[in-house]
């Protein structure tokens, strides 16, 4: 069974950094696209970054670039995401999930989310 | 960017009824379209990839069409455990997209 568990989100003040986990099992990570999207609350689904199965190719949102890092650590089986210059705006259940062999294509499965609060 | 238009944003139905939910892009994105289904507190869940190819495990009464522009997810008999928000997804162009949900609620 394909399981997704993210790790690392929390509450932090505007301008600061973190690190967001998402540790893969039940296939193989080393050959699959992943991907983070983001859920305001309330709010609908955004995508915010993905990178290719060697992590040569990374991709982000417009409202991230820059600021996000997407990478991944396939003899560990993590995907990460590391976050800097965090606002409001930011505040949000952040998921990863499962790309395809190819880097664009549809989500499956996801993982449960963490959720990262930024407030002063 | 591609931006995907959802409609109606909220849809009442009784059980036992046809849904039918649009998504709209705002230039082609050929059959590169996904449907999702997210209850309150869950994931969101794969239904439909490539337009029309339902996902592994999802029931029958879930089908999807279209191409292009203009895409339709129906339900064709609604049961309890389908009210929901339904969002679609474009992969065909980066930065990939989703659209801004349909909520199905029990009428």
């Amino acid at each position: 069974e394909v399981q997704l568990l993210e790790s690392g989100g929390g509450l932090l003040q505007p301008g600061g950094s973190l690190r967001l986990s998402c540790a893969a099992s039940g296939f193989t990570f080393s050959n699959y696209a992943m991907t983070w999207v983001r859920q305001a609350p309330g709010k609908g689904l955004e995508w915010v970054s993905g990178i290719s199965s060697s992590g040569a190719s990374t991709y982000y949102a417009d409202s991230v670039k820059g600021r996000f890092t997407i990478s991944r650590d396939n003899s560990k089986n993590t995907l990460y995401l590391q976050m800097s210059s965090l606002g409001a705006e930011d505040t949000a259940v952040y998921y990863c999930a499962k790309g395809n062999l190819v880097t664009k294509g549809w989500f499956d499965p996801w993982g449960q989310g963490t959720l990262v609060t930024v407030s002063s | 960017e591609i931006v995907m238009t959802q409609s109606p944003a909220t849809l009442s139905v009784s059980p036992g009824e046809r849904a039918t939910l649009s998504c709209r892009a705002s230039q082609s994105v050929s059959s590169n379209l996904a449907w999702y289904q997210q209850k309150p507190g869950q994931a969101p869940r794969l239904l439909i990839y490539g337009a029309s190819t339902r996902a592994t495990g999802i029931p029958a009464r879930f089908s999807g069409s279209g191409s292009g522009t203009e895409f339709t997810l129906t339900i064709s008999s609604l049961q309890s455990e389908d009210f929901a928000v339904y969002y679609c997804q474009q992969y065909n162009n980066w930065p990939l997209s989703f659209g801004g949900g349909t909520k199905v609620e029990i009428k």
